[in-house]
């Protein structure tokens, strides 16, 4: 499987619990993208890294969020103090962006990982 | 307001009919997208659009740049079209990277 991949699936989790999610982007793909979705909604935007460096973060990104990318390729997203409001799914997409013929900039999204937090 | 608005939120459909589902932006774009979410969340990218029109099976998406609009049509509908139908624009920029700002979705139910 060549796609996006994110684990865990599922995550349960009390409150005040520090979760961490984990995304493998296609692997030539240098743009990686972290967004939530919460039910009913469209998803939004969370951060964006380019190579390794994580170039924009969201407002929504509170501090108790932090997202990194260490060697470029996998991505990791984490929780800290979880709160009820953080029950949302996570998505990740993966594209291969800058000039030249390859680079489309299609977003591919991993299936998500979906947090409850009770 | 949303940057990026879409209508209808809910549509349901007999099978074999026609459906348009309609999205409406108010910043400068650089490509509009349209995507599938099933349930579970997986999201599939069905098309980028930055002018124009493209048709990939019983699939039409639709641009026009000046009114901000898009359309996502599909034609004989079936069951297996049920899915939530996604509109999401790329923000024209330097510094926008590339990220999407998503419609609310379009939950579509075809009956048999």
């Amino acid at each position: 499987d060549t796609g996006v991949s994110q684990n865990p699936r599922h995550k349960i989790t009390k409150r005040g619990q520090n979760v961490t999610f984990r995304c493998d982007p296609i692997s030539e793909h240098n743009r990686l993208y972290w967004y939530r979705q919460t039910l009913g909604q469209g998803p939004e935007f969370l951060t964006y890294f380019q190579n390794e460096a994580q170039l924009e973060k969201s407002r929504l990104l509170s501090d108790r969020f932090s997202a990194e990318r260490p060697k470029g390729s996998f991505s990791t997203l984490e929780i800290q103090r979880t709160e009820q409001g953080d029950s949302a799914m996570y998505l990740c997409a993966s594209s291969l962006g800058g000039p030249g013929r390859q680079a489309k900039n299609i977003q591919y999204f991993g299936a998500g990982t979906r947090l409850s937090v009770l | 307001k949303n940057e990026v608005e879409q209508s209808p939120q809910n549509l349901t459909a007999q099978e074999g009919e026609f459906i348009t589902i309609n999205c409406s932006y108010s910043v400068g774009i650089s490509a509009l997208h349209w995507l599938q979410q099933h349930p579970g969340g997986g999201i599939v990218s069905l098309f980028m659009l930055s002018s124009g029109k493209k048709k990939h099976g019983r699939l039409i998406a639709t641009i026009n740049i000046q009114e901000k609009h898009s359309s996502l049509h599909i034609t004989a509908s079936h069951p297996r079209d049920s899915a939530v139908y996604i509109c999401a624009a790329r923000i024209a920029g330097g510094t926008s990277y590339g990220k999407l700002t998503f419609g609310q979705g379009t939950i579509l139910t075809v009956h048999p």
